[in-house]
């Protein structure tokens, strides 16, 4: 079935670091991928988008591109801040209806 | 956005009590979704609804039942709850006609002791 696998966390840096978080999938089909962040105590948020091969989604300074050739959708920003520090889902949806298959998430701690 | 809330937002209650956590929209869209959020896990679909009375099952739905008897809420019940049940449980919609991912509510944290 379709899946998602994400690096491993937690990952620590400091402010103004480069953030890396990578995705990887598998799905048949062209599914569309997505990022959603979760701050603490609350629900996820949608983050970007991606909806087709070459697609890059930004938001709020992150970006992910839609690398259909290596199967990812990598999590990148050029400079964090305190405010980033939240757990980040990776998930996919094939076409149609069906439901979304998320990741195991990273929790990013962003340190002054 | 999309108005969505879920009640209680925490609940203790003891092994082998029935448990009912409710979702509610205010927009009338079609598709709602039941996720459980553990450590180590992510999020796994429990069930999800597609319409009034048209339901499905997710990866995770064995000791859970649901209904949606109105299209505005989508009802969660644990028959008989186990410790196993433990977890933050969250409700989702996705907006009709979109591909806009979905919109989460702000989840029930429930404990099962």
């Amino acid at each position: 079935g379709d899946s998602v696998t994400q690096m491993e966390g937690p990952v620590t840096l400091s402010e103004e670091a480069f953030l890396t978080i990578n995705c990887t999938y598998t799905a048949t089909g062209y599914p569309s991928l997505f990022w959603y962040v979760q701050y603490p105590g609350e629900g996820l948020q949608l983050l970007l988008k991606a909806t087709k091969a070459d697609d890059k989604g930004s938001n709020k300074g992150f970006e992910a591109t839609y690398r259909k050739e290596t199967t990812s959708f990598h999590l990148e920003k050029g400079s964090v801040q305190v405010s980033d520090s939240a757990v980040y889902f990776c998930a996919l949806t094939p076409p149609g209806n069906t439901p979304l298959v998320f990741g195991k998430g990273t929790r990013l701690s962003v340190i002054a | 956005d999309a108005g969505i809330t879920q009640s209680p937002r925490h609940k203790v209650t003891e092994t082998g009590t029935p448990v009912t956590l409710r979702c509610h929209q205010t927009e009338n869209h079609r598709y709602m979704y039941w996720y459980r959020q553990d450590p180590g896990h992510g999020l796994r679909l429990i069930h999800y609804s597609y319409g009034v009375k048209d339901t499905d099952k997710g990866e995770v739905s064995d000791g859970y039942s649901v209904s949606r008897s109105k299209t505005e809420d989508f009802l969660l019940t644990l028959e008989s709850a186990t410790s196993s049940q433990t977890s933050v449980y969250f409700c989702a919609i996705k907006k009709d006609r979109t591909n806009y991912g979905y919109t989460f509510g702000s989840g029930t944290r429930l404990t099962v002791v």
